[in-house]
């Protein structure tokens, strides 16, 4: 069954550190795999994607790591702002069936 | 990349009334569109997979006579909140998926905030 875990679901971290957030996931065929940043009231927006063949993919403090052998990936946060407080999702696509599955998402909150 | 356009962005309604929102992907066709539905300070709660051309299908706990989806066209899916009451008060967000030969990828509206008075 294809299926896409997130953890934890909830993190509150004091600003200025760093954080992991982890996504698991028993998408197959795996194609791509895609973190999203949903701030509270606002649609989702596109952090990073990565395909099968990439294992390390930066934008700005954040990097999402993916091993597609473990079917593991994360997404580290590297000193927080209290901007970085929002809903982030986990979101895989399989390269057959044309299937996308959502994780429930991780509520990451920032405190000063 | 790809454009889903969700509309409208906000709305406030008399209690048993009904709201129409809608979602179009602009650039690309989707056979395949999800609804979610997000409260204050919780993550997306996935309510129903819209798919073009059949009935949509619902996830345990949500009526389908209240919430009604249709999506009659590849580029639009609607979802009408039927006879609304003030807990249907919430944000409710589409996502529109983008097949291609090797990828595919899901595009999110803006989302739609719902206030039923």
């Amino acid at each position: 069954k294809n299926q896409v875990e997130q953890s934890p679901q909830s993190l509150i971290i004091l600003e200025g550190k760093n954080c992991t957030l982890q996504c698991n996931y028993t998408v197959s065929p795996f194609s791509n795999l895609r973190w999203y940043k949903q701030d509270t009231g606002r649609g989702p927006v596109s952090l990073t994607i990565m395909t099968f063949s990439e294992n390390t993919k930066s934008n700005g403090r954040y990097t999402a790591t993916l091993d597609a052998d473990t079917k593991q990936s994360s997404l580290h946060i590297t000193a927080s702002q209290l901007s970085d407080s929002a809903s982030y999702i986990c979101v895989v696509g399989a390269s057959s069936a044309s299937k996308i599955i959502f994780g429930s998402g991780t509520r990451l909150s920032i405190r000063p | 990349g790809a454009v889903v356009s969700q509309h409208p962005s906000w709305v406030i309604c008399k209690s048993g009334t009904s709201v129409k929102i809608e979602c179009r992907s602009l650039d690309f066709q989707a056979t395949t569109m999800f609804w979610y539905r997000q409260f204050p300070k919780q993550s997306l709660m996935l309510m129903a997979t819209s798919n073009e051309g059949s009935k949509a299908t619902y996830e345990q706990g949500v009526e389908k006579d209240k919430f009604l989806i249709n999506h009659a066209s590849l580029t639009l899916s609607t979802l009408t909140v039927t006879s609304a009451h003030p807990e249907d008060s919430s944000f409710y967000i589409c996502s529109a998926i983008k097949t291609g030969l090797m990828n595919t990828e899901a595009f999110f509206g803006q989302g739609t905030r719902l206030t039923v008075v």
